[in-house]
């Protein structure tokens, strides 16, 4: 079957302008996940869904980001007023069962770049 | 809190020999643990994970990892290096007490693998 999706693969905007990523998981994965990597870092925790709600958002670094989950299926992350820091890939991950930790499947990112 | 860190940032072996990834988690409850692997301009794909059982693990492509407590590690070997290994690797943990699976990671180790 398919794997996680996620569109665009890349995008250029301008500082200021705001932008949506989306993140396709796997049918029937309840768990998902956002992760920010900057050039030459690990992966950062950015949200956590489980089903339409988001118990742990702890990652999200300001207010400018938000991210919602509908049908239990498709995520969009919204960068409100990008910020060149907020240059990264943007990379989703689905779960079919956290509690039990089945591993993550992750998708190839979004490569985002703001000038 | 949870963290885990990866000694090396790069390691290049040549083809054929010793591959030694290095990671070490602090906690004082053993987390689970995991290695990814990230090819260019993809998602992260796991190579193994260690959750319970047996300390010795064996992944795809070759690789094994041993947990061992009283160090606090999980490196990643694989005795005979192939050009394909250069990639990305990534340690991770989940505490034991989540009910998320949201992955900690390291910041990750750059293979180089030279003919």
């Amino acid at each position: 079957g398919a794997g996680v999706s996620q569109s665009p693969s890349n995008k250029v905007t301008e500082k200021g302008k705001d932008v949506e990523l989306r993140c396709d998981p796997i049918s029937g994965h309840t768990a998902l996940y956002w992760y920010r990597q900057r050039l030459g870092q690990g992966l950062e925790f950015l949200i956590y869904f489980q089903g339409n709600s988001a118990p742990d958002k702890s990652g999200l670094p300001s207010d400018r980001f938000s991210a919602e989950r509908t049908g239990e299926s498709v995520s969009t992350l919204t960068i409100q007023r990008t910020q060149q820091e907020d240059s990264a890939v943007y990379l989703c991950a689905s779960s079919f069962d956290p509690r039990n930790n089945s591993p993550l499947h992750f998708g190839n990112g979004t490569r985002l770049t703001v000038t | 809190a949870q963290s885990v860190t990866q000694l090396g940032s790069h390691v290049s072996v040549s083809e054929g020999a010793l591959v030694l990834l290095r990671c070490n988690y602090s906690s004082s409850v053993p987390p689970y643990l995991f290695w990814y692997v990230q090819y260019p301009n993809q998602g992260l794909q796991l190579l193994l994970k260690y959750t319970t059982g047996a300390t010795l693990v064996k992944g795809i492509n070759g690789f094994e990892a041993e947990f061992k407590k009283s160090e606090t590690s999980f490196h990643l070997t694989k005795p005979s290096a192939h050009m394909s290994d250069a990639a990305e690797y990534f340690c991770a943990v989940i505490r034991s007490s989540s009910n998320t699976g949201k992955l900690i990671f390291g910041q990750g180790t750059t293979l180089q693998v030279k003919p």
